[in-house]
């Protein structure tokens, strides 16, 4: 089944500890992003890739590094969580840039205390 | 920069009704336009993509259509039924230039079908 797949879906964690919420789809797509939703602020890009070893930023990148070594891989990382990351994450993918339909994960909620 | 406007914030309407969801963008040099359904704590799945040069696409009861000089779109959902109910959102991905490599998104209509 093509899909895209994220872990954990859920996670409570402390302020300062390292975390990664992983993200893998099985559509052999070249672009991968990472998204945030926040009541009232709707959803906001994080980061992005275009293929592999290929990042940038989206309108919210402070916080938050990816890294992108595999097609199938697009992992977030939060090198020192804070409490102003506590959202509900989603990870994207599309076969290319930019005429397809993007593919969304099934969400990550974080909470940091 | 683009900004997506969705309204209304939510609707509720009796089952069997036709509806429309109305979304709007301020930037009409977009690339394509997409529309997506959630469900509570769920992902976003997909409905329809319209790409610029179109001006509707259709999939079952859904039927989406794209005025991009004056930055509308609209999504008519026949027959509503129960299982209708969830937020739609749409998005927008620009044609060029700083941001061409992100959606952006409206919040949403939060649509109730009322058996």
């Amino acid at each position: 089944e093509a899909q895209v797949t994220q872990n954990p879906r859920y996670l409570i964690t402390v302020t300062g500890k390292k975390l990664t919420v992983t993200c893998s789809q099985n559509m052999n797509h070249e672009y991968m992003s990472w998204y945030r939703q926040d009541p009232g602020l709707g959803l906001r890009q994080i980061y992005y890739s275009m293929n592999v070893e290929v990042t940038d930023k989206g309108d919210v990148p402070e916080g938050y590094k990816v890294s992108r070594k595999e097609k199938r891989n697009f992992p977030l990382i939060l090198e020192s969580p804070s409490p102003n990351q506590t959202s509900l994450y989603f990870c994207a993918s599309s076969f290319s840039f930019p005429g397809d339909e993007q593919y969304f994960g099934p969400g990550t909620r974080l909470t940091v205390t | 920069k683009q900004e997506v406007t969705q309204i209304p914030a939510a609707l509720s309407v009796p089952e069997g009704e036709n509806l429309v969801l109305n979304c709007s963008f301020t930037d009409s040099a977009i690339y394509n336009l997409q529309w997506f359904r959630q469900d509570p704590g769920k992902g976003l799945t997909s409905l329809l993509l319209i790409q610029s040069s179109q001006r509707e696409q259709t999939s079952g009861r859904l039927n989406a259509s794209l005025d991009k000089s004056s930055g509308r779109s609209t999504l008519y959902i026949a027959a509503s039924q129960p299982g209708d109910s969830a937020t739609y959102l749409c998005a927008v991905r620009p044609d060029s230039g700083a941001g061409s490599y992100q959606l952006t998104f409206g919040k949403g209509t939060k649509l109730s079908v009322i058996p």
